[in-house]
């Protein structure tokens, strides 16, 4: 079965910090692999995604995600944290072939000044 | 575009009483999709449309919980008797299942927030 771990529920960043989220999956097939970010009391926005193609992702808001098949990884990275980024970040994960979508359990991501 | 809409926003109602969820997928797309979100659980995918038809139901919890897409604009998510374990946000989702730039690209509805007491 697929799943997804995203390995801390809470990070804290220092503004114009390097932002860090991490995510592992496990599937048995080739999966496509999406980030999304969730601000208060509204639905989630896509952020990136991931299907074929070249590994290093490019998103939106300075995001990107690089996908390691050996490590069964998809980290989501940004060089610079501005206070706006302060949301909720969930990886997911969807096994090629279907369109379902199984979320992690999310990052709480908080910008200090 | 509007986006995926979502109604209402906010729902308390009482314990046993009927709950309608009411979703307006964007225009051409054609897949739907409900989820539940909660502290404890999560997001988890309740069920999903192709086409107005219901193609995995999986996630519905029990037989309290039922979703219709009478059309390709309109889906409802009903609960009867509502509980107060029910309480939680429901996220509608819609998507454009065809290839191209946008495939597998889930767009997401503001969400109602569901009080059962």
């Amino acid at each position: 079965a697929q799943s997804v771990t995203q390995l801390g529920s809470h990070v804290s960043v220092s503004e114009g910090a390097l932002v860090l989220l991490r995510c592992n999956y496990s599937s048995s097939v080739p999966p496509y692999l999406f980030w999304y970010v969730q601000y208060p009391n509204q639905g989630l926005q896509l952020l990136l995604k991931y299907t074929t193609g070249a590994t290093l992702v490019k998103g939106i808001n300075g995001f990107e995600a690089e996908f390691k098949k050996s490590e069964t990884s998809f980290h989501l990275t940004k060089p610079s944290a501005h206070m706006s980024d302060a949301a909720e970040y969930f990886c997911a994960v969807s096994p090629s072939g279907t369109y379902k979508y199984i979320f992690g359990t999310g990052t709480r991501l908080k910008v200090l000044a | 575009d509007a986006g995926v809409i979502q109604s209402p926003r906010h729902e308390v109602t009482e314990m046993g009483q009927e709950v309608t969820l009411r979703c307006k997928p964007i225009s051409g797309h054609d897949y739907l999709f409900w989820y539940r979100q909660t502290m404890m659980r999560g997001l988890e995918l309740l069920i999903y449309f192709n086409n107005n038809v219901p193609i995995d139901d999986s996630g519905m919890p029990e037989d309290r919980f039922s979703a219709k897409m009478p059309n390709a604009s309109f889906s409802t998510l009903k609960i009867q008797p509502s509980e107060p374990r029910d309480s939680a946000v429901y996220f509608c989702a819609s998507s454009f299942g065809s290839r191209g730039p946008l495939f597998y690209e889930q767009y997401f509805g503001p969400g109602t927030r569901l009080t059962v007491t």
